[in-house]
């Protein structure tokens, strides 16, 4: 199995900052990895796939970059709607895991 | 529109059984890659199963020999047989459909259904 380590678990901004959140692979798993969005009391939302490809609909402040084993989703400029908590995930091996999440808070 | 609606989730004994269901509309189940990942209360995102188009099938090392993924044509529905099921097994189940086909990231959720597996 891969392991994943997505960090920070916890990330406390203001609106307006730019952030940014890591997740590395155990193993490369060239650009299979995904980026979603959950908010409380509702299903994920997908934001990036193949790594750094924007899903339709997504602003474009959100981006993806990496291949390999490290990754890192950036928010350019936080809007309020935009605390929430992020998970990565890879699809380049079974099992397809998560990382452990980050909850980005407002400061 | 793709919408995905779950049912079936519960309280349960442990030790028990359940099937979840997936209905899905707006697009054919059998065409897609589908998946089940589930949420125990207060924790992360956690991948159970997935069922190609094909009709292979993989699942978690955690529920491995003990749920089923399959799907139902005609209904155009999902589900996911839970047996022997134990208290690390409550969780918001949520099933999901892969953005399209060749493209494994999850682009469309279900709202998910609760299973309470306990005494």
């Amino acid at each position: 199995a891969i392991w994943m380590t997505q960090s920070p678990s916890l990330l406390s901004a203001s609106t307006g900052d730019r952030v940014t959140i890591s997740c590395r692979m155990s193993q490369g798993i060239s650009s299979y990895l995904a980026w979603y969005q959950q908010k409380p009391g509702k299903a994920p939302e997908l934001l990036i796939y193949a790594a750094s490809t924007l899903q339709s609909g997504v602003p474009s402040r959100f981006s993806g970059s990496g291949s390999g084993t490290d990754f890192t989703l950036t928010i350019s400029c936080l809007q309020s709607e935009d605390f929430a908590t992020y998970y990565c995930q890879q699809y380049y091996s079974f099992p397809y895991t998560f990382g452990q999440g980050t909850k980005l808070e407002i400061k | 529109e793709v919408q995905l609606v779950e049912s079936g989730g519960g309280l349960v004994q442990p030790g028990g059984s359940l099937r979840l269901s997936c209905a899905a509309s707006g697009f054919t189940v059998s065409s897609n890659y589908m998946s089940w990942v589930r949420q125990a209360p207060g924790k992360g995102l956690e991948w159970v199963s997935v069922i190609y188009s094909g009709g292979s099938t993989y699942y978690a090392d955690s529920v491995k020999g003990r749920f089923t993924i399959s799907r139902h044509n005609s209904k155009n529905t999902l589900y996911l047989q839970m047996n022997s099921l134990r208290a690390e097994d409550t969780a918001v189940y949520y099933c999901a459909r892969a953005l399209w086909f060749g493209e494994l990231s999850l682009g469309y959720w279900g709202q998910g259904t609760l299973v309470t597996v306990s005494s």
